[in-house]
């Protein structure tokens, strides 16, 4: 079993939708969540982090961690066609291993 | 304007060849890592330096190698004993302890073997 797992897609949906990608997790030392935006042939860019359970929004965007039940979320609200993109969650353990595990990453499209 | 330059974006390597991709990073990071992503398999680490001179493997470390001699480059060679080293490379950095807060990460080599 993977300590990461996430929904491959690909995820289709209408402009302005509200968008919801998931990932779960094994490892209960997880402590710190990011959610990452890549584009087809480019790097990953950061785009919402979160320390230990709860919510947060910036913008359209509202991450969610639930650790009792090793769930993370991330929420985009009135998707736009410049939202498709790869959207791979990420997490660390706050010491241990001194490095990120990643998802496979999910594939959003957004249809105009 | 700080970041981590990747080069070349495109490399092609003939068979029995050893090629290095080059990472630079101007944003005085004290960790570098190299990841390989394929199509359905996400990101694998191949090798990470949390400061200079040192390395780790990563989980996919067999037919590659890095060196670490400057804070700033991180270069990563593909060896001929890499049987499938067609894939999309990424280099990523970060401060020491700072991979809690995300990675920033280069644009990527794209390599095809030819």
């Amino acid at each position: 079993q993977k300590e990461v797992e996430q929904d491959p897609g690909p995820l289709s949906v209408p402009e302005g939708a509200i968008v919801s990608l998931n990932c779960t997790y094994s490892n209960s030392a997880f402590q710190y969540f990011m959610w990452y935006r890549q584009y087809s042939r480019k790097g990953p860019e950061l785009l919402m982090y979160t320390y230990s359970s709860g919510n947060k929004e910036d913008g359209r965007f509202t991450a969610q961690v639930d650790k009792s039940s090793k769930y993370i979320s991330l929420f985009i609200r009135d998707s736009q066609p410049s939202d498709s993109a790869t959207y791979l969650c990420a997490m660390s353990d706050g010491g241990a291993t001194n490095k990120l595990i990643f998802g496979t990453g999910t594939l959003l499209a957004v249809q105009p | 304007d700080g970041g981590i330059t990747q080069s070349p974006k495109y490399l092609f390597r003939k068979e029995g060849q050893n090629v290095t991709l080059s990472c630079e990073q101007n944003l005085n990071h004290d960790a570098m890592y190299w990841y390989r992503q394929d199509p359905g398999q996400g990101l694998r680490l191949i090798y990470y330096s949390q400061i200079v001179n040192d390395f780790q493997k990563g989980d996919i470390a067999e037919g590659y190698s890095v060196s670490r001699e400057k804070k700033e480059s991180f270069p990563l060679t593909v060896t001929s004993a890499q049987k499938n080293p067609t894939a999309f490379y990424l280099c990523a950095s970060t401060d020491a302890g700072g991979y809690n807060y995300g990675y920033t990460f280069g644009s990527g080599t794209r390599l095809t073997v030819v």
